[in-house]
């Protein structure tokens, strides 16, 4: 059974500075991941979609890899700004259930002016 | 945004009482679904449909319904509201790829 985790649970940064959230993945068998922001009391936003043949993906600030073999996938947000607080979310798309998506619960960032 | 609406957004229900939501789309996308989010929890798939009357369920499905008669909606009825179904209820659409989810409806059940 697929499972998602993400570490750590919750993350506090001064602004400006750059960081990396984690998510990792037990099979590696996935058609593809997705990484969404939530912010408080809102809907999932889609940030960045890696199909299981890219290594990476980037938008603006935001760059996410994959690393199938080793079940690990990395979003790097540079030059971190306090409007960047959200809760980061990571999904898989497994390949035996391709219809579903499989949520990790999610890394708290705080990004401190 | 990607044109997903639901609605209501809130709704605070009796124990016992039949609770309808209505999740919209305007993309055309084949796939839709349910989840619920809870504190502790995540998310959580109720159901899904993959085409118009072909819905499966999900892992957290007992207490729930849905239909989808046209592509672009999909009803999601909680068949006799329990105060553990209040929650937090997302619609989600995805085509080939990339997933859309909506803004959510907060449903309390007192």
């Amino acid at each position: 059974k697929q499972e998602v985790t993400q570490i750590p649970a919750a993350l506090s940064v001064p602004e400006g500075e750059n960081l990396v959230l984690n998510c990792s993945f037990t099979d590696s068998a996935i058609y593809n991941l997705q990484w969404f922001r939530q912010d408080p009391g809102k809907g999932l936003t889609s940030l960045l979609l890696i199909q299981s043949s890219q290594r990476e993906q980037t938008s603006g600030r935001l760059n996410a890899s994959l690393d199938k073999s080793s079940g690990r996938s990395t979003l790097y947000i540079a030059a971190s700004q306090p409007g960047d607080s959200a809760t980061y979310l990571c999904a898989v798309r497994p390949r035996d259930s391709s219809y579903k998506l499989i949520f990790g619960s999610g890394t708290r960032l705080l990004v401190r002016p | 945004d990607a044109g997903i609406t639901q609605s209501p957004r809130h709704k605070v229900t009796e124990t016992g009482t039949p609770v309808t939501l209505r999740c919209h789309q305007t993309e055309n996308h084949r796939y839709m679904y349910w989840y619920r989010q809870d504190p502790g929890h995540g998310l959580r798939l109720i159901h899904y449909s993959y085409g118009v009357k072909d819905t499966d369920k999900g892992e957290v499905s007992d207490g729930y319904s849905v239909s989808r008669s046209k592509t672009e909606d999909f009803l999601l009825t909680l068949e006799s509201a329990t105060s553990s179904q209040t929650s937090v209820y997302f619609c989600a659409i995805r085509g080939t790829g990339e997933a859309f989810f909506g803004q959510g409806t907060r449903l309390t059940v007192v």
